[in-house]
């Protein structure tokens, strides 16, 4: 079965910090993609990266990248030179590309951004 | 162009009463996901449509629920004899599908369900 893991219920980060926002995955599907969504409190999912599973390169989108390591399962977030209004929930996602288009997510991590 | 929209954007019910939940995708996506997120929770997958194809509804939670796709563009989920439990905002997403892998999903605004 496929399972997202999010270990960080909240985040504190100062203002032009970097910080990394934890994902761990489980899954038995030999190809897959992993994405990551922002969701502000005004409630709408802004999509921010996808890392396919046979990508070779960690992926980058602007101010955001994705540390991902495939032998350990993880795909963390990393968002650099944190801004305010970076402070938001962000979701992790997973996707097979086999047997389905099912996407699950992880419970989430609010982020806080201090001044 | 126009993204994702859902309608209504809010929606009070009483318990038991049937409510009807609409989700306009972006045109030209072939793919439509519904999702339910309760109160501070993450995202559970509900039911999934690719084109023609049979949906993927294995996320449906009881036989209460159901959603249909007419013309491969405007998705409908039902939901029967509402329950308190059934509160929470529901969200509509669309993707192009085009087998490339990134297969990115864009949603909408969503529909906060309330049912008193």
């Amino acid at each position: 079965a496929q399972k997202i893991t999010q270990t960080q219920p909240g985040m504190f980060v100062q203002e032009k910090e970097a910080v990394t926002l934890d994902c761990t995955y489980d899954t038995s599907d030999p190809s897959y993609g992993l994405f990551w969504y922002k969701q502000p409190s005004s409630g709408e999912m802004i999509f921010l990266i996808y890392q396919g599973s046979y990508d070779q390169q960690n992926a980058t989108e602007g101010r955001y990248s994705l540390n991902f390591q495939k032998a350990r399962k993880s795909a963390n977030l990393v968002i650099s030179a944190s801004q305010l209004g970076d402070s938001a929930m962000y979701f992790c996602a997973m996707r097979g590309n086999t047997g389905g288009f099912k996407t699950i997510f992880g419970a989430g991590t609010r982020l806080f951004v201090k001044a | 162009g126009a993204g994702v929209s859902q309608s209504p954007s809010n929606k009070v019910t009483e318990k038991g009463k049937d409510v009807e939940l609409r989700c306009d995708p972006i045109s030209g996506h072939t793919a439509l996901y519904w999702y339910r997120q309760s109160l501070g929770q993450g995202l559970e997958f509900l039911i999934y449509f690719q084109g023609n194809s049979a949906p993927d509804k294995s996320g449906l939670p009881s036989d209460r629920f159901s959603a249909e796709r007419t013309g491969g563009s405007v998705s409908t989920l039902t939901i029967q004899r509402t329950q308190q439990e059934d509160s929470a905002v529901y969200l509509c997403a669309s993707s192009s599908n085009l087998g490339t892998g990134t297969d990115t999903q864009y949603f909408g605004p969503g529909t906060r369900l309330t049912v008193l």
